[in-house]
């Protein structure tokens, strides 16, 4: 199996543009979650969806973020409009589901490191 | 609120035995993980608890006590690769993660 792919691996973008970054779940997991860390926050969840429908948005942090999930292989995250404390690395994770949750284990891609200058 | 408390940073020899603690305080409890990160790359699953006791997986050992809100990772025979930074991560009542802000470990020849 590939694995999670996102992309891009790399953006920098400036103040103001819209970023959207790009995810593709393992192949029959039913979970896709967006995080997001810096050296300050650590790791934070942003959104999860699962079998594409979102479940818990509240960690996204403002309208500027929005998140969707058209079907079981792809979906985006996007910021308009993106601002330098926007910068961070933004992970994407699946997991398959197991009695009604999210399984114990969430295969994380290799991330998108944002710049916004 | 919900919270989980690690170590910031800590050293270890190579060849030595390191334990890296964590406490938490959340809504509920549905298991705890702890998950590998090295520098730049992604985390990855180490272990899981959701009893009491230890699990036990090659060098790498987890340890849970539900009733003191309390976990620890226990590295045996330390090698160079094993400097990363360590995750403790809990899920609460509602199947949602919370995360600890890791632990960076150094190893020193």
């Amino acid at each position: 199996d590939a694995g999670v792919i996102q992309s891009p691996r790399h953006e920098v973008t400036e103040m103001g543009q819209e970023v959207t970054l790009r995810c593709k779940p393992i192949s029959g997991h039913d979970y896709l979650f967006w995080y997001r860390q810096t050296m300050m926050r650590g790791l934070e969840l942003l959104i999860y969806f699962n079998n594409n429908v979102p479940i818990d948005d509240s960690g996204m942090p403002e309208d500027r973020f929005s998140a969707k999930m058209p079907n079981a292989s792809f979906s985006t995250l996007k910021i308009q409009p993106s601002e330098p404390r926007d910068s961070a690395v933004y992970f994407c994770a699946s997991s398959l589901a197991v009695a009604g949750g999210p399984s114990y284990e969430q295969y994380f891609g290799p991330g998108t490191r944002l710049t916004v200058t | 609120g919900q919270n989980i408390d690690q170590p910031t940073e800590m050293t270890a020899t190579e060849g030595a035995i390191v334990q890296i603690n964590c406490t938490y305080q959340t809504s509920g409890f549905n298991g705890l993980f702890w998950y590998q990160q090295q520098a730049g790359e992604a985390p990855t699953f180490l272990s899981y608890n959701v009893l009491d006791g230890l699990e036990e997986k090659g060098r790498f050992s987890s340890f849970l006590s539900r009733s003191k809100g309390y976990s620890y990772l226990l590295l045996k025979e330390l090698q160079m690769k094993d400097s990363a930074s360590y995750l403790c991560a809990v899920r609460d009542g509602n199947y949602q993660l919370i995360w600890g802000a890791g632990t960076k470990l150094i190893i020193k020849p």
